[in-house]
C-alpha cells in the first residue's frame, strides 16, 4: 500500500506563532494533495487542494493568508498555520492521490496532526 | 455539488454478528467512484472498500461487502462476523471524475463483546 507520512503528529504552540505541518508521500508521486480539518466526532472538512507547482485552491471560508499551503514537489506538501489562535486548534489531515492511479484511485491519508494553540 | 449522506450517526453490533451501514449520495454524473473509509481511535483513515460506478457487481473484501444500487444512489456497507477491531468511525466517500472527494458525516460503530 501507499504510505503518506504527516509530521508532526502533535504540536502545541503559543498564540501568535506559526506552525508548519508536512505531508509526504513516501513511496509514490502525488498529483494532488488535499488538506482537511476535522473537529471531534465530525467529518472531514476540506480546506484546500494543492497540485505540484501551482497555487492551492482554497475552499470557501478558508483564509488563504492564515493557512498557507505549498506543494513544492510531487512528494511534499506543507500547511503553515500563521499567527495561530486557540480557535485554530484542531486535527489536520492530509491526503494524496497517486500519480499512477488516476482517475480510479482512492485517497491515501496521513496520520493526522493535532494542533493545540495555547 | 455532490452530497453524501450517512443517516446513522451511531450503530452498534454484537461481536460475530452482521451490521449494515447506510450511505446515499446525490450526483448527476454517470462515472464516479465510491469508497468506505474507516477511522479508528488512532484517527488514521484506512480504506475499507471501493466500488466503481460502472461495475454492476458489488465489491467485496473479506468480511466487508457493499450493496451498490446505482439507480437509487445507495451504497451501503455490510460487515460480517464483526470483530472488536471493527469499532471505528466509518465514512462513505464519493469521488467525481474531476478528482473531487466528498465525505459523509460518518457513522460511529460500536462492537459489543
Amino acid at each position: 500500500g501507499a504510505v503518506v507520512s504527516q509530521h508532526p503528529s502533535w504540536v502545541i504552540c503559543k498564540s501568535g506563532t506559526s506552525v508548519k505541518i508536512e505531508c509526504r508521500s513516501l513511496d509514490f508521486q502525488a498529483t494532488t494533495m488535499f488538506w482537511y480539518r476535522q473537529f471531534p466526532k465530525q467529518s472531514l472538512m476540506l480546506m484546500a487542494t494543492s497540485n505540484e507547482g501551482s497555487k492551492a485552491t482554497y475552499e470557501q471560508g478558508v483564509e488563504k493568508d492564515k493557512f498557507l499551503i505549498n506543494h513544492a514537489s510531487l512528494t511534499l506538501s506543507t500547511l503553515t498555520v500563521t499567527s495561530a489562535h486557540p480557535e485554530d486548534s484542531s486535527f489536520y489531515i492530509c491526503s494524496a492521490l497517486r500519480r499512477d492511479r488516476t482517475p480510479t484511485g482512492e485517497l491515501f491519508f496521513g496520520e493526522g496532526s493535532r494542533l493545540t494553540v495555547l | 455539488a455532490q452530497t453524501v449522506t450517512q443517516s446513522q450517526p451511531e450503530m452498534s453490533v454484537q461481536e460475530a454478528e452482521t451490521v449494515t451501514l447506510s450511505c446515499t449520495y446525490d450526483t448527476s454524473e454517470s462515472d464516479y467512484y465510491l469508497f468506505w473509509y474507516k477511522q479508528p481511535p488512532s484517527r488514521q483513515m484506512i480504506l475499507v472498500i471501493r466500488q466503481e460506478a460502472y461495475k454492476q457487481q458489488n465489491a467485496t473484501e473479506n468480511r466487508f461487502s457493499v450493496n451498490f444500487q446505482k439507480a437509487a444512489k445507495s451504497f451501503s456497507l455490510k460487515i460480517s462476523d464483526s470483530q472488536l477491531g471493527d469499532a471505528a468511525m466509518y465514512f462513505c466517500a464519493y469521488r467525481s471524475t474531476g478528482n473531487q472527494f466528498y465525505f459523509g458525516t460518518g457513522t460511529s460503530l460500536t462492537v459489543i463483546p
